[in-house]
């Protein structure tokens, strides 16, 4: 069955740490690939997407992540996090010619100052 | 322009009891999703809109569960009668287009959280 796995429930990060965020997904043709963050009281909101082309896609708030396709990875990354980056992150897929969201459990991201 | 948006935004209803979800998309969006996440789960998809005709409703968990799209606009989500296991966050979502080769972006709510006590 097709699924997207985030290892990690919760991560706790200090202010101005590096951040990394897993996911992967199962293995099988290469969908399209999202990140999703929701903070509280906020709907779900897309900080990134890959689609094709380079592997390493830059998304909105100073976010980053990487394909690899040989570890079914989509990694997430900032190189230094804020306090209000505190939310929970999403890593999620559609696979081609198929329109739903298979979305990962969620990684809940704490800041600690 | 607005988004999409979501009413109410928190529920509380005893079991046996009805419950009505709305979503109105952005404007012109003929694609309208809903999903849901119960504790401790992932978001899953419940059924897919194009205009006002179900174009997808696999992931719709049971017959308690009724969703229409009169119009091709807003949406509501029934549940009847309300059973525990329903609690959860229940998210709505719209893109634009008919799909086919492209993937259209798509944009969510901001939920409405439903209590079943």
């Amino acid at each position: 069955a097709q699924s997207v796995t985030q290892p990690d429930i919760h991560i706790t990060v200090s202010e101005g740490a590096s951040l990394e965020l897993r996911c992967n997904y199962s293995y099988g043709a290469t969908p399209y690939l999202f990140w999703y963050v929701q903070s509280p009281g906020q709907g779900l909101q897309l900080l990134l997407k890959y689609f094709s082309g380079d592997t390493l896609v830059q998304g909105i708030k100073g976010f980053e992540a990487e394909f690899k396709r040989s570890q079914s990875s989509f990694n997430l990354r900032k190189p230094s996090v804020h306090w209000s980056d505190a939310a929970e992150y999403f890593c999620a897929v559609v696979w081609y010619r198929d329109d739903k969201i298979i979305f990962g459990k969620g990684t809940r991201l704490h800041i600690l100052p | 322009e607005a988004g999409v948006t979501q009413f109410p935004s928190h529920s509380v209803i005893e079991k046996g009891q009805t419950v009505t979800l709305r979503c109105d998309p952005i404007s012109g969006h003929d694609n309208l999703y809903w999903y849901r996440r119960v504790m401790g789960k992932e978001i899953k998809f419940l059924l897919h809109f194009v205009k006002e005709s179900k174009q997808d409703e696999s992931g719709m968990p049971n017959n308690r569960f009724l969703a229409e799209r009169t119009g091709g606009t807003y949406s509501t989500l029934k549940v009847q009668p309300a059973e525990l296991e329903d609690s959860g966050v229940y998210f709505c979502a719209s893109s634009q287009g008919s799909g086919g080769a492209t993937y259209n972006e798509q944009f969510f709510g901001p939920g409405t959280r439903l209590t079943v006590l």
